[in-house]
């Protein structure tokens, strides 16, 4: 049981590249979700899911494109990279009850820089 | 859609002491609300979580209060040790299934 799986662990991009932050659990949950971390602002969530080929937008989602066709995957694709976007991402997932998100179980983190 | 707010972004207590972290949301529908502790370098991880059916929850030394009517929610950690020495973010999950952060606490134990 591998929880949730995050890569690459860092990336360096040039301006205008894109590329895409894979992220798998298997742990069957519903929920998935992409946050950003920059210091000073919390965890902002960017896209989130509550189920295959389910996507909505959080509070941050310009620039990010999101899809989940499988359960456990939930990749977010960076469209074409803007030095604003350097920042740590982390991957989430959650199992749901009754429509209430549980406990949310984070990946390691991928710290990327847009140059 | 919610908002959290949180305070104070820094605190620095005594080691033994006890440290006091609040939150506030806006959404009234909100229905679970964790706690998340950050140690330099790690990914988060859930310390303690309250419904909002319940006032208080207790897990030997961290207890978070609810206060629903007023839309807060508090984390009180006791008899403070080096080892509490982190970053830690509240949360709040609306009906949407949102879970949404507030701006994080960065807790000093001071020796």
């Amino acid at each position: 049981n591998a929880g949730v799986t995050q890569t690459p662990k860092f990336q360096v991009l040039k301006t205008g590249q894109s590329m895409t932050l894979q992220c798998a659990q298997d742990m069957n949950h519903e929920y998935m979700s992409w946050y950003r971390q920059d210091p000073g602002m919390g965890l902002r969530l960017i896209h989130y899911s509550v189920g295959a080929g389910i996507t909505d937008q959080g509070e941050v989602p310009n620039g990010y494109n999101v899809s989940r066709s499988t359960t456990e995957d939930f990749p977010l694709r960076l469209l074409s990279a803007a030095p604003s976007q350097t920042s740590v991402y982390f991957c989430a997932s959650a199992l749901l009850g009754q429509g209430i998100a549980t406990e949310a179980f984070f990946g390691q983190g991928t710290r990327l820089t847009v140059v | 859609g919610e908002n959290v707010e949180q305070h104070p972004s820094t605190l620095s207590v005594q080691e033994g002491d006890s440290a006091v972290i609040k939150c506030t949301y806006s959404d009234s529908a909100s229905n679970y609300f964790p706690w998340y502790k950050q140690e330099l370098g790690k990914r988060p991880q859930l310390i303690i979580d309250i419904r909002s059916n319940v006032g208080e929850k207790k897990d030997q030394r961290i207890a978070v209060t609810l206060n629903k009517t007023a839309k807060h929610f508090s984390l009180h950690i006791t008899e403070t040790q080096p080892e509490d020495s982190a970053v830690y973010f509240c949360a709040a999950v609306n009906r949407d299934d949102k879970i949404i952060f507030g701006k994080g606490t960065r807790l000093h134990i001071l020796p």
